[in-house]
């Protein structure tokens, strides 16, 4: 079946670090996959996506590369803020549209 | 647009007691679900809807039922709480996702609402 499994949190940095979480999936075919944000107290917000091989997603500093030899789509940031602090979830959509498979999230706190 | 609302914020329950979480969106999208945030689960999809008068199941869809009787709105009923249902539960909207050939973000991004947290006692 189709599963996400991304880094244990949390994972605490300095203002201007560089910032990896990594994030592995198993599904059939050729999912989409995203990468979530959710802040405090908030709803969760699309922060990037990809839907076939090699694509790269980015916004807002971020960027993710669906790999499709390695099933992965790791998150990226050369230089972390302190209001970047917030749980990050990595999902796919599955073959027929109709879920969103999350991982069980990334708490990530960056303090300056 | 208001995007995805839901109401209540919080809400607390006793055992036993029954319950409805509204969930409306203003953007004409066909595909609204239901999800549950627990600690350490990430998100879990409880029930979804491609359409007015079409429901389906989701990983997790014991003790709820939900309904689907116009475009906006897709309400989640709890009809007996219990203790785990202690959580917090997000509704999402979308554009239906049309399949292979498809591009354009409006195919792909889900709205989430702020999210209602459940406490039953």
């Amino acid at each position: 079946g189709n599963s996400v499994t991304q880094m244990e949190g949390p994972v605490t940095l300095s203002e201007e670090a560089f910032l990896t979480i990594n994030c592995t999936y198993t599904a059939t075919g050729y999912p989409s996959l995203f990468w979530y944000v959710q802040y405090p107290g908030e709803g969760l917000q699309l922060l990037l996506k990809a839907t076939k091989a090699d694509d790269k997603g980015s916004n807002k500093g971020f960027e993710a590369t669906y790999r499709k030899e390695t099933t992965s789509f790791h998150l990226e940031k050369g230089s972390v803020q302190v209001s970047d602090s917030a749980v990050y979830f990595c999902a796919l959509r599955n073959q027929a549209g109709t879920a969103l498979i999350f991982g069980k999230g990334t708490t990530l706190s960056v303090s300056s | 647009n208001a995007g995805v609302t839901q109401t209540p914020k919080f809400q607390v329950l006793k055992t036993g007691q029954s319950m409805t979480l509204q969930c409306a969106q203003d953007m004409n999208h066909e595909y609204m679900s239901w999800y549950r945030q627990d600690p350490g689960m990430g998100l879990r999809l409880i029930h979804y809807s491609v359409g007015a008068g079409i429901t389906d199941q989701g990983e997790v869809p014991n003790g709820y039922n939900v309904s689907r009787s116009t475009t906006e709105d897709f309400p989640l009923r709890l009809l007996s709480a219990a203790p785990s249902q202690t959580s917090v539960y997000f509704c999402a909207s979308s554009y239906l996702f049309l399949g292979g050939g498809t591009t354009g973000k409006r195919y792909n991004e889900q709205f989430f609402g702020p999210g209602t947290r459940l406490t039953v006692l």
